[in-house]
This record gives C-alpha cells, structure tokens and sequence, in this order.
C-alpha cells in the first residue's frame, strides 16, 4: 500500500490561513469517508485533529478543519499561531482494510 | 483518563527477537481494535499492525508480516507485540495506539524505541 501525498513544507504567518493537501486513489481517500489528520511536536506522540474528512474531537481548535473532494483531502488552519509549528500527517482507510498514512508535512510559522 | 503505556523495547542485533507490551487504563479496552504504529527515525508514521476486540480479526503489514505477531489480553488490559528475526529497517519508535470507533487513532502512547544495530 501506497503511501498518501502530502506537500513537504507548508509556511505561513500568524493570523494567516494555510491549506495542506492529502492525495490518493479511489481505493482509500476517494473511496471512504475515513480521513484523519494528526498533529505532531518534536518528541511528541501524534494528536488526533480531524476524523471522518471533517469531524474535530473535543477538545481541538475549531481554527482547525477538513474537507475531501475526490482524491485529495485538505487539512486547513485558519488564525495560524505560533503552537500550530509541527509536523501534520493525514490518514485514510484503504481498501485493503487497513489504514495507510502521508509522508506527513512540516508546518512552519513564520 | 486513557492511558497507554509502552515497554520492552531496546537494543538488538540483526535476527534478534523482542516483546512489546503495551498496558492500558481508562477506557474499556475489550470494546476497542488496538494497533501498533510505527515511526523511523526522521520518518512518517507507519501502521504495523492491528488487531480486533476478540483477536478474531488481525492484520499486517507487508514489510513485517510472517515476523511479527500482534495479540491481546482483554483480562489484562493489554497489547503486545512479538517481534522476530528483526531487521536494522525495523528501528523505529513503536506506538500503541487506540482507534476511536471509526478509522482513526484517537489515543497515542508515547512511544518504545527498537533499536536494531549490530
């Protein structure tokens, strides 16, 4: 299984909005409503941040939300800060029964 | 709280084999598919393996399959991972993780660094 593509560096300045893109096939991002998106700091374990393409846990910013138009999902933070500095990594269940992740995408706040 | 906590991994040669345990609290864990994610050094994350609530249903990745072995004890609340004939590829940072009731890891472990090296 195919990892799913994500940019490798996303910038933006704070109070700015950024989009980071998640692509795959039709056997996994195109084909469920299974995406998720995680957060990770240096020496950090992941964060759940968004499942099911668009749902926030509790808990998480509502400057943080997602959205899938065929294969390709997109992470997008709005009012960025400075604690949103890390690495994202987007997830999809595949059609392998299994869940396959991006090469994940180094936000940096400038 | 959910808690995950991870042990038993370390240094180990070429061909060599460890356990991985992972203990957890909080949550019922029977009700729950478990899944070990792994992450190399400077690397993406990667799902190694997962198993159902009974163990009924298990599955594997391609690059540890017929050398790793997942299973689970509901009584004990917890999850392990035998690892056999390890690879220098197979060092990473392990994490239990938990899956919410969909797709997705809703709870993360911090994590037992396998270090495979001769």
């Amino acid at each position: 299984q195919s990892a799913l593509t994500q940019p490798a560096s996303v910038s933006g300045s704070p109070g700015q909005s950024i989009t980071i893109s998640c692509t795959g096939t039709s056997s996994d991002v195109g084909g469920y409503k299974y995406v998720s998106w995680y957060q990770q700091h240096p020496g950090k374990a992941p964060k759940l941040m968004i499942y099911d393409v668009s749902n926030r846990p509790s808990g998480v910013s509502n400057r943080f939300s997602g959205s899938k138009s065929g294969n390709t999902a997109s992470l997008i933070i709005s009012g960025l800060q400075a604690e949103d500095e890390g690495d994202y990594y987007c997830s999809s269940y595949t059609s392998s029964s299994t869940v396959v992740f991006g090469g994940g995408t180094k936000l940096t706040v400038l | 709280q959910v808690q995950l906590v991870e042990s038993g991994g370390g240094l180990v040669k070429p061909g060599g084999s460890l356990r991985l345990s992972c203990a957890t609290s909080g949550f019922t864990f029977s009700d729950y598919y478990m899944s070990w994610v792994r992450q190399a050094p400077g690397k993406g994350l990667e799902c190694v393996s997962y198993i159902s609530r009974s163990g009924s249903t298990i599955y594997y990745a391609d690059s540890v399959k017929g050398r790793f072995t997942i299973s689970r004890d509901n009584a004990k609340n917890s999850l392990y991972l035998q690892m056999n004939s390890l690879r220098a590829e197979d060092t990473a940072l392990y994490y239990c993780a938990k899956y919410s009731r969909g797709w997705d890891f809703d709870y993360w472990g911090q994590g037992t660094l396998v270090t495979v090296s001769s």
